[in-house]
């Protein structure tokens, strides 16, 4: 258990909805980070917060958002889904902003039908 | 961050020691080598890192050559929970970079099967 919280484990929706994915991370972490990885494929970074404050953007689309919260929690908005949003979401903790022994969640695996 | 290169698959018999080479010849004086793997669609887990000299922890030994060009990781009695994809990863430790780039970039891997 890396101590990252992730909810929830699956999401099925259709296409065209909006969802939201929650990350806890772990107890003192104050930088999250969203990875995306789709079927047979890598790892692909998201977006970063660190103490509320946006850090990095990775190859984020304009229909997907985020925000990290004043108890540090992280929530990855997902609109006009599209099949091919369909994957393995990932977020990871880590107690600096560069820092990189991240500690990673289980994942919400998304199927957007 | 430097790119690496790491073979795409690996196979390793169980109770043996399972060596997995990096190559990342582009490195700079500044970038440590970090290792994760991912067993079948968990999360990455952090396995190891080093700058320089060797490391070795409870889950394996990091090798990294003199000229650091290339390193390997070693788990030193493979068991078949150790099948999964290990990925190698160069980054600076670098205090806050404007561009943004703090992010851990994973490549493609080595897919590591361990073979009873």
């Amino acid at each position: 258990d890396s101590g990252v919280t992730q909810t929830p484990k699956h999401l099925i929706t259709a296409t065209g909805q909006r969802v939201t994915l929650r990350c806890s991370p772990r107890s003192g972490d104050l930088s999250v980070y969203w990875y995306q990885q789709s079927l047979d494929q890598g790892l692909q970074f998201l977006i970063q917060y660190y103490n509320g404050e946006e850090r990095a953007k990775g190859n984020i689309l304009e229909r997907f958002s985020a925000q990290q919260f004043p108890d540090l929690h992280s929530e990855l908005n997902l609109s006009s889904l599209e099949l091919g949003d369909s994957a393995l979401y990932f977020c990871a903790s880590s107690v600096t902003d560069v820092n990189t022994e991240a500690f990673f969640g289980q994942g919400t695996r998304l199927t957007v039908v | 961050d430097a790119k690496t290169t790491q073979p795409p698959s690996m196979d390793c018999a169980e109770g043996r020691a399972a060596n997995l080479p990096c190559n990342h010849s582009t490195i700079s004086g500044n970038e440590y080598v970090y290792w994760y793997r991912q067993i079948h669609s968990q999360g990455p887990q952090y396995i190891i890192h080093g700058l320089k000299n060797n490391e070795t922890n409870e889950m394996a030994s990091l090798i990294i050559t003199e000229d650091r060009k290339s390193s390997t990781l070693i788990l030193p009695h493979a068991t078949l929970r150790d099948t999964a994809v290990y990925y190698c990863i160069v980054r600076a430790l670098i205090t806050y970079d404007p561009r943004g780039n703090e992010k851990l970039t994973f490549g493609t891997g080595t897919r590591l099967t361990i073979i009873p």
